[in-house]
């Protein structure tokens, strides 16, 4: 069975642009989860989908956004890029729930903000 | 304070000895997950666990649910175990969203 793939794996962009990563889940998972890794912060949730449906969000402003498709794929868009923005974005997928069941994690994008 | 804190930070062993790391939480949670990140950035989990203790091969995790507290165990370590070991615990309180410690770097020298 394939892993959690993510594309891009690296990109670089300007402050005040917008970004598009993506997300493909295991086959026959149903969540998608969204994480922000910094050196300062650590690990930070930002949101899970489930079944095409938005189920949470973490503590981040309205510029970062996502959806799920209905064969489970995410995407998440981060609008009007800052400097503090750059970090490593990683996807998780789960059968069931996030945080209820074993996550299965993407390698992540590293996304570069100048 | 943070909701998950581990100890130690930093940890730097001799190949061979027995490690332990710890995690404690502030919440209620669903479940309590160990993770494992290489350099390069790669998640691997490693136990989800809600009671009691699981082992696979040299890792051994516990949970004591009453006193929020759970240890990862590494047995006979080998430098192939360096690595940063991550506790994260789904909170009820939030519908299970994932909080996440942050992470212990654990260095094994030959």
């Amino acid at each position: 069975k394939a892993g959690v793939t993510q594309t891009p794996r690296y990109l670089i962009k300007t402050r005040g642009q917008q970004v598009t990563l993506s997300c493909s889940p295991i086959s026959g998972h149903r969540s998608v989860s969204w994480y922000q890794q910094t050196p300062g912060q650590g690990l930070q949730f930002l949101f899970e989908y489930f079944s095409e449906t938005q189920r949470n969000k973490g503590n981040f402003p309205g510029r970062f956004s996502g959806r799920q498709f209905s064969n489970s794929r995410s995407e998440m868009n981060v609008s009007t890029l800052e400097l503090g923005d750059s970090a490593l974005y990683l996807c998780a997928s789960s059968l069931g729930l996030a945080g209820d069941g074993e996550q299965y994690f993407g390698p992540g994008t590293r996304l570069t903000v100048t | 304070k943070n909701e998950v804190e581990q100890s130690p930070q930093n940890l730097t062993a001799q190949e061979g000895e027995f490690i332990t790391i710890n995690c404690s939480y502030s919440v209620g949670i669903s479940a309590l997950h160990w993770l494992q990140q290489h350099p390069g950035g790669g998640i691997v989990s490693l136990f989800m666990l809600s009671s009691g203790k699981k082992k696979h091969g040299r890792l051994i995790a516990t949970i004591n649910i009453q006193e929020k507290h759970s240890s990862l165990h590494i047995t006979a370590s080998h430098p192939r175990d360096s690595a940063v070991y991550i506790c994260a615990v789904g909170d009820r309180g939030s519908q299970g969203n994932l909080i996440f410690g942050k992470g212990t770097k654990l260095s094994v020298k030959p």
